[in-house]
């Protein structure tokens, strides 16, 4: 099973305020990297499939960056804001091309106005 | 209009008895998922099926048993439901297998009692 960590556990930040957090994974036999983001109440959302070390992907605000060499991902925010609050999840597939997502616990971030 | 939808979104019975979670996605993806979030809110896959065919099988009780009749629809059999089994279960379907991002549903919350 794939050790996966995400930090930190939580985040409460301002509106506003530019952010990042970390995903760590095990380097070795590295296929992929998604990010999802998971409001409350509501279901996953894909955000980002990273698969190349160097990768960098952006969507608006949100961007990711991937090191597969060291094993670890960050997604930055920029300008938060409050409907950027929900859970952060990164899962790197085990198993490579069946796409059996390994979730980490995730990075709930709550932007206050 | 919903790209994956389950059925039911709340399912509230006793112990013992069977029941079943439907799926069905219309994004004429290959490959199906059902995932299970767990009391500590992890997001854990427990099956997939890619047309039709089962490639992912974690250890689950075998009083789960997915049917997937066609590859748009991925249903959910549980057997002799136990207090144990009350959590929220997620489908979900991604284009094909390989790198590429999943779509969840909006998930089930199933209560056993």
């Amino acid at each position: 099973i794939l050790n996966v960590e995400q930090s930190p556990q939580s985040l409460h930040v301002q509106e506003g305020d530019s952010t990042n957090f970390t995903c760590s994974f095990p380097s070795s036999n590295f296929y992929a990297l998604h990010w999802y983001r998971w409001e409350t109440a509501k279901s996953p959302e894909a955000l980002f499939v990273m698969t190349l070390n160097g990768d960098e992907k952006k969507k608006g605000r949100i961007s990711a960056t991937l090191n597969t060499k060291e094993g670890y991902s960050y997604l930055y925010i920029k300008g938060s804001q409050p409907e950027d609050s929900a859970t952060y999840l990164c899962a790197p597939p085990q198993g490579g091309a069946t796409n059996k997502l390994i979730f980490g616990t995730g990075t709930l971030l709550a932007v206050q106005p | 209009d919903t790209a994956v939808s389950q059925t039911p979104k709340y399912l509230v019975t006793q112990m013992g008895n069977d029941k079943s979670i439907k799926c069905e996605q219309n994004l004429g993806h290959d490959t199906m998922y059902w995932y299970k979030q767990d009391s500590k809110k992890f997001l854990k896959i427990m099956f997939s099926y890619n047309n039709k065919e089962l490639i992912i099988n974690e250890t689950v009780p075998n009083r789960f048993s997915p049917k997937s009749p066609d590859k748009a629809h991925l249903n959910l059999h549980i057997n002799s439901l136990e207090l144990g089994d009350s959590a929220v279960y997620f489908c979900a379907s991604s284009p094909r297998t390989g790198a590429t991002e999943a779509f969840f549903g909006q998930g089930t919350r199933l209560t056993v009692v």
